[in-house]
């Protein structure tokens, strides 16, 4: 089965510029998930989906990123407007197998954001 | 509130050696835990997990890890390393499947 696609896999912008990335998750997956894991750390939970809606936000920073999931199936991911520190990778990971793989999460390749 | 500790920032091993990853964790309830490998510029690859069972789990590439309830730790372990094992590897915990909370990563170097 193909694996949980994003795009960009790179973007570089300016401070205060906005900024948009995008996941396709495995099909029939119904949990999706954002992360941000800054260089050095491990992936931070940004905010979570069950179908087309959220189920824990509670690390999202709400004045600048937001992020939709329409028809419960593809993702977006906003920065609007960017900071020096959201210079991170972005990984999109979704959940929903069957029988003994409904636990684990698939993750995408990321994308790599520089704020300049 | 869940935590993860990989006590060791990077783990070096001379290829055909054992090698071990540890961790340690921090959770109310039954802990599911997960191994993901990371190689450059790629995402996470799940390696293994736990959730009930039996206390050793195999995973992929012939890992696997021991689940020691007293001790709360899931090390990884691997018998035999190979120089393609290099990269970096992330423990991580959740409470009855719910959010998961990720170490901070070892870097795993195996020399030829």
């Amino acid at each position: 089965e193909a694996g949980v696609a994003q795009s960009p896999r790179y973007k570089i912008i300016e401070k205060r510029q906005s900024v948009a990335f995008w996941c396709n998750p495995i099909s029939g997956h119904a949990t999706l998930y954002w992360y941000q894991q800054i260089l050095g750390q491990g992936p931070k939970l940004l905010i979570q989906f069950q179908n087309n809606g959220v189920v824990d936000d509670s690390q999202l920073p709400k004045d600048r990123f937001s992020a939709e999931r329409l028809k419960g199936v593809d993702s977006t991911l906003k920065i609007q407007p960017a900071k020096l520190e959201d210079s991170a990778v972005y990984l999109c990971a979704s959940r929903g197998g069957t029988g003994d793989l409904v636990d684990t999460q698939y993750f995408g390749p990321g994308t790599r954001l520089t704020v300049l | 509130a869940q935590s993860v500790a990989q006590p060791e920032d990077q783990v070096n091993v001379a290829e055909g050696n054992p090698l071990t990853v540890k961790c340690t964790y921090s959770v109310s309830g039954n802990p599911y835990l997960f191994w993901y490998v990371q190689y450059p510029n790629r995402g996470l690859q799940f390696l293994l997990k736990y959730i009930t069972g039996d206390n050793l789990v195999k995973g992929s590439y012939g890992f696997e890890a021991e689940f020691n309830k007293s001790q709360t730790s899931f090390h990884l372990k691997k018998p035999s390393a190979l120089v393609s094992d290099s990269a970096l590897y992330f423990c991580a915990v959740s409470s009855g499947g719910f959010k998961t909370i990720f170490g901070a990563g070892t870097r795993l170097f195996v020399k030829a």
